[in-house]
């Protein structure tokens, strides 16, 4: 079957630690991204990749990091400079976007709780 | 700046009736508009996809686009109890490689 998986489903982590969420696809795309969403409130763009070894900052990328060594692989880290990590955090990928994007398909996510 | 409004809601509807859906956005070149469902506690799902002007109908959805009014809609028939989710508009502007999303729509459907 093919689709995106991210792990783990739910993280907890003290305050001040470094923590990954991992997200991969068998979807055969080549652009993914990562969004944030709070209670209430739209998905916000963190950062997204359309190409192995590039990516560039969404809207909130300050406190995050993320690397795309795989076409298949696009894992977000939030530092501990994150002021509110505390959120769900979704990933999605899609056809490479040269103008316009395409549909992009969403992961289950991950519910990050920092305290 | 790049906006994509929706009413918050809750818009709610008996079962059986057609529930409406509307987002406006900010900027009169965008050229791909998607529609997602999001049930509490889970990740949204692609429901629909337009492109140009006029309606795309997908099964008891349909899709209404007018670019002059920079408006899409959503019409959902006959209304199941199963449609109550929030349903975000996603807009793509041009140059920008990435979608901006509304805040959703919180649709209830009472038995």
């Amino acid at each position: 079957d093919g689709g995106i998986t991210q792990s783990p489903k739910y993280l907890f982590r003290k305050e001040g630690q470094n923590v990954t969420l991992s997200c991969e696809q068998n979807l055969n795309h080549d652009a993914m991204y990562w969004y944030r969403q709070d209670p209430g409130q739209g998905l916000r763009l963190i950062y997204y990749s359309q190409i192995v070894n590039d990516f560039q900052k969404g809207d909130i990328a300050e406190g995050y990091s993320v690397s795309r060594e795989k076409k298949e692989s696009f894992p977000l880290t939030v530092t501990s400079a994150q002021k509110n990590p505390t959120a769900f955090y979704l990933c999605a990928s899609s056809k490479a976007a040269i103008l316009d994007p395409y549909e992009q398909y969403f992961g289950p996510g991950t519910r990050l709780t920092v305290t | 700046q790049k906006e994509v409004e929706q009413n918050s809601g809750p818009l709610s509807v008996p079962e059986g009736a057609i529930a409406s859906l509307n987002c406006t956005y900010s900027d009169r070149g965008s050229q791909s508009f998607f529609w997602y469902r999001q049930y509490s506690g889970k990740s949204p799902e692609l429901i629909m996809s337009i492109y140009s002007n006029g309606d795309k109908e997908d099964g008891r959805f349909t899709a209404q686009l007018n670019k002059a009014s920079q408006y899409v809609s959503l019409l959902i028939r006959d209304s199941q109890p199963s449609d109550s989710a929030t349903y975000l508009c996603a807009v793509s502007f041009v140059g920008f490689q990435k979608l901006v999303f509304g805040t959703g729509t919180r649709l209830l459907v009472s038995p």
